[in-house]
């Protein structure tokens, strides 16, 4: 089974902080994803990856960014922590370029992060 | 409009019964659907996928899909208190390429004893 592993479970950070959340899937996976999840909301793309150093905006990414150096490996960083990204981050990841329809997303455990 | 619409819910059914859970989606150039289940303070995990128009059977669940109607729901037959979560609707193939999944924002559904 592919495992898609997050750092953390719960992090707690104060406000101006940087941020660093990490995601690891090992199964050779190209698409990587981050989203956040809040009540009401649902789940919002923040940046995801096809790619080795390749990266591209969703549809929330004021305040965020993301690193991916190695294929495994797809990091979301938020520059300077505010309590409105008080959240549920999920990172998710799929095979290869236009698998997702055939395969959907493997999703890690989630880390909830509270910036206070 | 929402991309992709869910009731919230709850829905509460009793033990036993048929759970019937509804999706509707905007763009009609979507081509792959799926149902994740998502448990309380616990991450989605997908359970159905399905991308014909029709009925998809796996075990106590079933997808429908009518692209014409923009429609796609999950039954659960003999439902059980273990299928009390979040059941979060998704699609590719909205703007941006098929490689994204859209999703709606979920029903909670809460099988009663």
């Amino acid at each position: 089974d592919v495992k898609v592993t997050q750092s953390s479970r719960y992090l707690v950070k104060r406000t101006g902080e940087k941020v660093f959340l990490e995601c690891v899937q090992d199964m050779d996976h190209e698409n990587m994803f981050w989203y956040r999840q809040d009540p009401g909301l649902g789940l919002r793309l923040i940046y995801f990856s096809y790619d080795v150093k390749m990266k591209e905006k969703g549809d929330i990414p004021e305040g965020y960014s993301v690193s991916r150096e190695k294929k495994e490996r797809f990091s979301l960083i938020l520059e300077s922590a505010s309590t409105n990204q008080t959240s549920m981050y999920l990172c998710a990841s799929s095979p290869t370029s236009g698998s997702t329809g055939r395969y959907g997303y493997t999703f890690g455990s989630g880390t909830r992060l509270t910036v206070v | 409009q929402k991309e992709v619409e869910q009731n919230s819910g709850p829905l509460s059914v009793p033990e036993g019964a048929i759970a019937s859970l509804n999706c509707t989606y905007s763009d009609r150039g979507s081509q792959s659907f799926f149902w994740y289940r998502q448990y309380s303070g616990k991450s989605p995990e997908l359970i159905m996928f399905i991308y014909s128009n029709g009925d998809k059977e796996d075990g106590r669940f079933t997808a429908q899909l009518n692209k014409a109607s923009q429609y796609v729901s999950l039954l659960i037959r003999d439902s059980q208190p273990s299928d009390s979560a979040t059941y979060l609707c998704a699609v590719t193939g909205l703007t941006g390429g098929g490689n994204k999944l859209t999703f709606g924002t979920g029903t909670q559904l809460k099988v009663e004893l």
